[in-house]
């Protein structure tokens, strides 16, 4: 089974509007941290957020935000006010200790903001 | 702001060849890692190391691979004998914890093997 499940390959958002990138992520361990990157067109991977298994809140930054969903074990990413700079691939990622503390990414979502 | 670094940006070698890619982690980091990024693919985990040896590896890191911290601020991959399977972009990057913290990505390096 797939660690970390993201359905979208595409999305569109207009400019200055929301999105929601959806993942949803397999483990059996109690302890684990997911992950939001994001890769631009020039390839190096910014972080952008990060959820704790245990965090009883959802982690926000900035114009980020993680919708944690942990019975649904899913940890969609939302982006406030679209602009033309988040045009970009988004990867979610799961830290697992069970896993050996190994990172297991997704297929990525491609983003692309309409002005 | 510190920052991953890794050299050289493109690396074009011929099948068989070996070659070495190389990260300068964040400087008070002692967590470091490997991936790679087929074209148009995911990330896939190659390898962590802590405390001068393997902590972790995946099933892609096999005997072709191997990692080295040389001296204090150097990690580098090194690939024996490339294949034309290696061609991807690998991403070095580091972090402070083996737990949860985030990882700092350098920019990669994009190898290319003919």
């Amino acid at each position: 089974a797939q660690k970390i499940t993201q359905t979208q390959p595409g999305m569109f958002v207009q400019e200055k509007e929301a999105v929601t990138l959806d993942c949803t992520y397999d483990t059996s361990d109690p302890s684990y941290g997911l992950f939001w990157y994001k890769q631009p067109s020039s390839g190096e991977m910014i972080f952008l957020i990060y959820q704790g298994s245990y965090d009883q809140q959802n982690a926000t930054e900035g114009r980020y935000s993680l919708n944690f969903q942990k019975a649904r074990k899913s940890a969609n990413l939302v982006i406030s006010a679209s602009q033309l700079g988040d045009s970009a691939m988004y990867f979610c990622a799961m830290r697992e200790p069970a896993g050996g503390n190994q990172f297991y990414f997704g297929t990525g979502t491609s983003l692309t903001v309409i002005p | 702001e510190p920052e991953v670094t890794q050299t050289p940006s493109h690396q074009v070698t011929q099948m068989g060849q070996e070659v070495i890619l190389r990260c300068v982690p964040i400087s008070n980091h002692l967590y470091f890692y490997w991936y790679r990024q087929i074209l148009g693919q995911k990330v896939e985990f190659l390898v962590s190391f802590y405390n001068n040896e393997i902590s972790e590896k995946s099933e892609i890191f096999d005997d072709q691979f191997s990692v080295e911290r040389p001296d204090g601020s150097n990690f580098t991959l090194k690939i024996r004998s490339t294949k034309l399977e290696d061609s991807a972009m690998y991403f070095c990057a580091s972090g402070t914890s083996g737990s949860y913290n985030e990882q700092f990505f350098g920019p990669g390096t994009r190898l290319t093997v003919l």
